[in-house]
């Protein structure tokens, strides 16, 4: 099993700032990795697949980036939507998500 | 629009069963692998299962070995979940997804609303 460790457990970060996420993989993944965010009482929703490559509808404000084991997801500038957990999966062998990053205000 | 619409999710005791439904639309059924994914409650995404666009291959994370089987009606567009032997640590919001890749399972790129099973 590929373990995915995220990096911070809860980030806090005002309005506008620029928020950056962590994940790593316990093996090289290559770049087969995906990050999902989701609010409170819904489902999650895919942000950025391939590492990198933006999902449909996703806004140009969040960006991935890295390859082999380590993984950035970058938000620009946080808007008020954008406070949510959020998760990166690997699909490189048997799917297995991260743990989770909380942005709060 | 792309739509997945669980329905089965219950209160069961220990042991019992369940049979999990999702109805898809909005796209075509056959081109894509789907997953049930589950969330326990205040936890993070746990994957389940998959299954290849003809239903030819399963895959399924090692808890559920053996009590679990997930299927497809194509003609239905319908994906399932036979859940048996239920335990307490299977109590979780159970999400359908559809899922990329074409020989491979990829990303999750789009979610039901879930159903609730609780044991």
């Amino acid at each position: 099993e590929i373990v995915m460790t995220q990096s911070p457990g809860t980030l806090s970060v005002s309005p506008g700032e620029r928020a950056t996420l962590s994940c790593r993989a316990s093996q090289n993944i290559v770049n087969n990795l995906a990050w999902y965010q989701q609010k409170p009482g819904q489902a999650p929703r895919l942000l950025i697949y391939g590492a990198s490559a933006r999902a449909t509808g996703i806004p140009a404000r969040f960006s991935g980036s890295g390859s082999g084991t380590d993984f950035t997801l970058t938000i620009s500038s946080l808007q008020s939507e954008d406070f949510a957990i959020y998760y990166c999966q690997q699909y490189s062998n048997w799917p297995t998500f991260g743990q989770g990053t909380k942005v709060e205000i | 629009e792309v739509q997945l619409v669980e329905s089965g999710g219950a209160l069961v005791h220990p042991g019992g069963s369940l049979r999990l439904s999702c109805a898809a639309s909005g796209f075509i059924f056959t081109k894509y692998w789907m997953s049930w994914v589950r969330q326990a409650p205040g936890k993070g995404l746990e994957w389940v299962a998959n299954i290849k666009r003809d239903g030819s291959e399963t895959q399924y994370v090692d808890s559920v070995k053996g009590r679990f089987t997930i299927s497809r009606d194509n003609a239905k567009t319908s994906l399932y979940l036979q859940m048996n032997s239920l335990r307490v640590e299977d109590t979780a919001v159970y999400y359908c997804v559809r899922t990329a890749g074409i020989e491979l399972p990829y990303e999750f790129d789009y979610w039901g609303q879930g159903t609730l099973v609780t044991v």
